[in-house]
């Protein structure tokens, strides 16, 4: 499985930030999906997940300014913060979240990808 | 939210020495508790899940553990390719939480 972000690099304080991850080599379906962030200041942020199905869940740190879509249809799904500040500038990495029934129900990230830096400038 | 504390936050060792990575979680985390490796420049990838077991092509040198909401990362005789960052992170509540990182520095 491979993870390929693609992003804008540049965005303007209060627009909304899009990054899309392209997931190629297996299905999307039947697992999570997560966006997380990287800033030398905060280290690594998880900012939310989507299953294949489309139900999301999110870190309550970025107070409703994300959200995550998933096309299932594509093998993609992306990334959205809306009125950003230069706080939101970090290196943003999309990856699969795996749910193993065998290990007590345990969730971890098993696929990254090679991230994208956005800065807010 | 769950925090998580690593310590040290940078170990300096040589090859061939052991070394011991603690993450303490501020509640309880039963065994959801993972463990990534990350190289300058590059994303990070994932070396133990549920507090001890091994992912694929991890080599058997690595190990995790646990004693109540202190987790730990021992590396029994480090190799070249083992000096990076190493990050626990919990799975047993959202939001997941990563604790700051560990540097290993040769």
């Amino acid at each position: 499985v491979q993870l390929q972000e693609s992003g804008p690099g540049l965005v303007r304080p209060s627009e909304t930030l899009s990054v899309t991850c392209s997931v190629s080599g297996g299905s999307i379906n039947g697992y999570y999906w997560s966006w997380i962030r990287q800033s030398p200041g905060k280290g690594l942020e998880w900012i939310g997940y989507i299953y294949s199905s489309g139900s999301t869940t999110y870190n309550p740190s970025l107070k409703s300014r994300a959200s995550i879509l998933i096309d299932i249809s594509k093998n993609h799904f992306s990334l959205n913060v809306n009125s950003v500040t230069a706080a939101d500038t970090a290196v943003y990495y999309c990856a699969r979240v795996h749910y193993d029934v065998f290990s007590g129900g345990s969730y971890y990230i098993d696929y990254w990808g090679q991230g994208t830096l956005v800065t807010v400038s | 939210d769950i925090q998580l504390t690593q310590s040290p936050n940078s170990l300096s060792a040589s090859v061939g020495d052991r070394v011991t990575i603690t993450c303490r979680a501020s509640q309880d985390v039963s065994r959801y508790l993972n463990w990534y490796k990350q190289r300058p420049g590059a994303a990070p990838q994932l070396i133990v899940f549920y507090t001890s077991t091994l992912q694929n092509g991890v080599p058997p040198r690595f190990s995790g553990s646990a004693s109540g909401t202190d987790f730990t990362l021992t590396i029994a005789s480090l190799q070249p390719e083992d000096f990076a960052t190493y990050f626990c992170q919990q799975s047993y509540s959202t939001p997941y939480t990563f604790g700051q990182g560990t540097t290993l520095e040769i």
